[in-house]
């Protein structure tokens, strides 16, 4: 079974520049989460999808950040513009809808802003 | 609201030696918990979890946890530390039911001296 895929590993971008993020969950999982993970913290729920729909975005920074999951598959998620604080490592994970399960989480993608 | 504590941010063991990480939790009934570990550059994996029943757990790699309810804990064991083992360790807590988000501790790092 494949895992949570995610593109790019890398990127490095200067303040004010856009960048976007792509994933893609287990096949099957209905829910999709992104966590930002900032060096020396735990990761933080960013945005959670259930099939195309957003379940839970509190902690979305709306006015830089915004995130997609259009079919209700694959998902995107966009900074607009950078800031340098956003240097983190953006993790995907996926799960199935059920309640008594677990997520699985993707390799991630460490952002750098200069 | 839900939170983990962990307390110990770094951790040292000797090879062979054993080894707990701590970690609490606060939330008004019996949340599922779960450990997961993440190795350099890669994403987070899911050592075990617990949504009922049993309340020691055994996961992968030789880990188990334990459940108790009456110091809000769910500490994670190992008998013998490998060097393999040297990673950073995230508990972590969910409500149960419905499509609540996972919330993760701020992690304890493991380093494994021969």
């Amino acid at each position: 079974e494949a895992g949570v895929a995610q593109s790019p590993r890398y990127k490095i971008i200067e303040k004010r520049q856009s960048v976007a993020f792509w994933c893609n969950p287990i096949s099957g999982h209905a829910t999709l989460y992104w966590y930002q993970q900032i060096l020396g913290q735990g990761p933080k729920l960013l945005i959670q999808f259930q099939n195309n729909g957003v379940v839970d975005d509190s902690q979305l920074p709306k006015d830089r950040f915004s995130a997609e999951r259009l079919k209700g598959v694959d998902s995107t998620l966009k900074i607009q513009p950078a800031k340098l604080e956003d240097s983190a490592v953006y993790l995907c994970a996926s799960s199935f809808s059920r309640a008594n399960t677990e997520a699985f989480f993707g390799q991630g993608t460490r952002l750098t802003v200069v | 609201a839900q939170s983990v504590t962990q307390p110990d941010i770094h951790i040292t063991v000797s090879e062979g030696a054993s080894l707990e990480l701590r970690c609490n939790y606060s939330y008004g009934a019996t949340p599922y918990l779960f450990w997961y570990v993440q190795s350099p550059g890669q994403g987070l994996q899911l050592l075990l979890k617990y949504f009922s029943g049993d309340t020691l757990v055994q996961g992968i790699k030789g880990f188990e946890a334990e459940f108790k309810r009456s110091q809000s804990s769910f500490n994670l064991r190992k008998p013998s530390v490998h060097w393999s083992d040297a990673a950073e360790y995230f508990c972590a807590v969910r409500n149960p039911g419905g499509y609540q988000k996972v919330t993760f501790g701020t992690g304890t790092k493991l380093q494994v001296i021969p």
